[in-house]
């Protein structure tokens, strides 16, 4: 058990919707990730919060956002949900962003499939 | 986009054997870290070699890097059935993003 919650565990929905993932980081943590693993385009960097500020972007749709709260945990926004953004989504978060060598403690992730 | 690339995509073995997956990356590099998926479920982590470090063991496993030659590679030594998983490298990227980027994986079968 890395620490890392994530909710739900499954979620199934129709295209064009939109839901919410919920990721919690292990207490002192204060950098919050997401990925998404999806079986043609890999496991791939999403977006990073830090300490409630945005701090990184990476492959990110516009049709998808994400924050964090001041409790630190963070929530993962999917929208005008396509076929193609079945996948797991992972969050894992680190200490901070100091540093070179941070390990980052991923969540058991969330598997959406868009029908 | 990846960053690295694992080799062999698939490796099968027998218990006891030893496994030797590589990864090769692109670009520059802060650390370089480890990670093991049991099929489709959360990544997790292994071990983290620093970009100026050359060998680091943790239990039965060893990981080297050669930052020259863009690579490295982990050994997991008298393997079980449990070490059956996909094992993925990944990076960070070195520009202070500390986000992680990953390699397209190695599938392990461990056979008893």
């Amino acid at each position: 058990d890395s620490g890392v919650t994530q909710t739900p565990k499954h979620l199934i929905t129709a295209t064009g919707q939109r839901v919410t993932l919920r990721c919690s980081p292990r207490s002192g943590d204060l950098s919050v990730y997401w990925y998404q693993q999806s079986l043609d385009q890999g496991l791939q960097f999403l977006i990073q919060y830090y300490n409630g500020e945005e701090r990184a972007k990476g492959n990110i749709l516009e049709r998808f956002s994400a924050q964090q709260f001041p409790d630190l945990h963070s929530e993962l926004n999917l929208s005008s949900l396509e076929l193609g953004d079945s996948a797991l989504y992972f969050c894992a978060s680190s200490v901070a962003t100091a540093g070179v060598g941070e390990t980052q403690y991923f969540g058991p992730g969330t598997r959406l499939l868009v029908l | 986009s990846q960053q690295g690339e694992e080799d062999p995509q698939a490796l099968s073995i027998q218990e006891g054997e030893n496994a030797t997956m590589n990864c090769s990356y692109k670009t520059s590099i802060n650390n370089l870290q480890w990670y093991r998926q049991n099929s489709g479920r959360g990544l997790v982590h292994l071990i983290l070699i620093r970009s100026n470090e050359r060998e680091k063991h943790s239990g039965r496993l060893r990981v080297t890097l050669d930052t020259s030659k863009k690579s490295s590679s982990l050994l997991i030594t008298a393997s079980r059935a449990a070490d059956t998983a996909s094992y993925f490298c990944a990076t960070d990227d070195g520009t202070g993003r500390r986000a992680l980027t990953f390699g397209s994986g190695t599938r392990l079968q461990v056979q008893p």
